[in-house]
């Protein structure tokens, strides 16, 4: 049974850089891309990018400029970088994982991390 | 780049009846990538549907998926108390650049 944890920084100030990590457990680490979605309290889903075993990486053309998603696959771990962050980036992040290389849907999800940005 | 519109915003409705929730794509999409969820408050979103018509594994057969080209539904038969939530469209672009989009959402209330 795949599992997806994250963890990160909770709260930070405005420009500075937002850091969170997805451990992967059970299943196979590699075939597949590692996403990272955001959701703003209240609001709906962004995707935000992905990412494979070999470090290939797809972004949100609206994120792109300040995103950094990177892969361990030593520890079976993927992180996302957001950078420069404001009070907009205020969100729960999640990551996730297709089913299969390609399938077009997310079918595995870790459980969220808020992350709020304030002054 | 695709735009997902889904309607109405808020749906009220009784246990028992019939709910028909719409995504249109602001352009013709392949139905192998289209996929719908549902999150209730604090969760994840939850895969229901995967390429338009196909239930997850788990997914109760009183959901169902239809559609082709821009407009596309998903059906549940009966609500169930349990059903109420806000349910998400979701399209996926293969080419290179891959990449997914939502639509905003459409909250399931009882009425």
């Amino acid at each position: 049974q795949v599992q997806l944890h994250q963890w990160g920084a909770g709260l930070l100030k405005p420009s500075e850089t937002l850091s969170l990590t997805c451990a992967v457990y059970g299943g196979s680490f590699t075939g597949y891309f590692w996403s990272w979605i955001r959701q703003p309290p209240g609001k709906g889903l962004e995707w935000i990018g992905e990412i494979n075993h070999s470090g290939s990486t797809n972004y949100n053309p609206s994120l792109k400029s300040r995103v950094t998603i990177s892969v361990d696959t030593s520890k079976n771990q993927f992180s996302l970088k957001l950078s420069s962050v404001t009070a907009a980036d205020t969100a729960v992040y999640y990551c996730a994982r297709e089913p299969y290389d390609s399938s077009g849907y997310l079918y595995y999800w870790g459980q969220g991390t808020l992350a709020t940005v304030s002054s | 780049e695709i735009v997902l519109t889904q309607s109405p915003g808020t749906l009220s409705l009784s246990p028992g009846e019939r709910a028909t929730l719409s995504c249109r794509a602001s352009q013709n999409i392949s139905s192998t990538f289209l996929a719908w969820y549902q999150q209730k408050p604090g969760q994840a979103p939850r895969l229901l549907i995967y390429r338009t018509s196909n239930r997850a594994t788990g997914i109760p057969d009183r959901f169902s998926g239809s559609g082709s080209g821009t407009d596309f539904t998903l059906t549940i038969s009966k609500l169930e108390p349990e059903d109420f939530a806000v349910y998400y469209c979701q399209h996926y672009v293969s080419s290179p650049p891959a990449s997914y989009t939502f639509g905003q959402g459409t909250r399931l209330e009882i009425k």
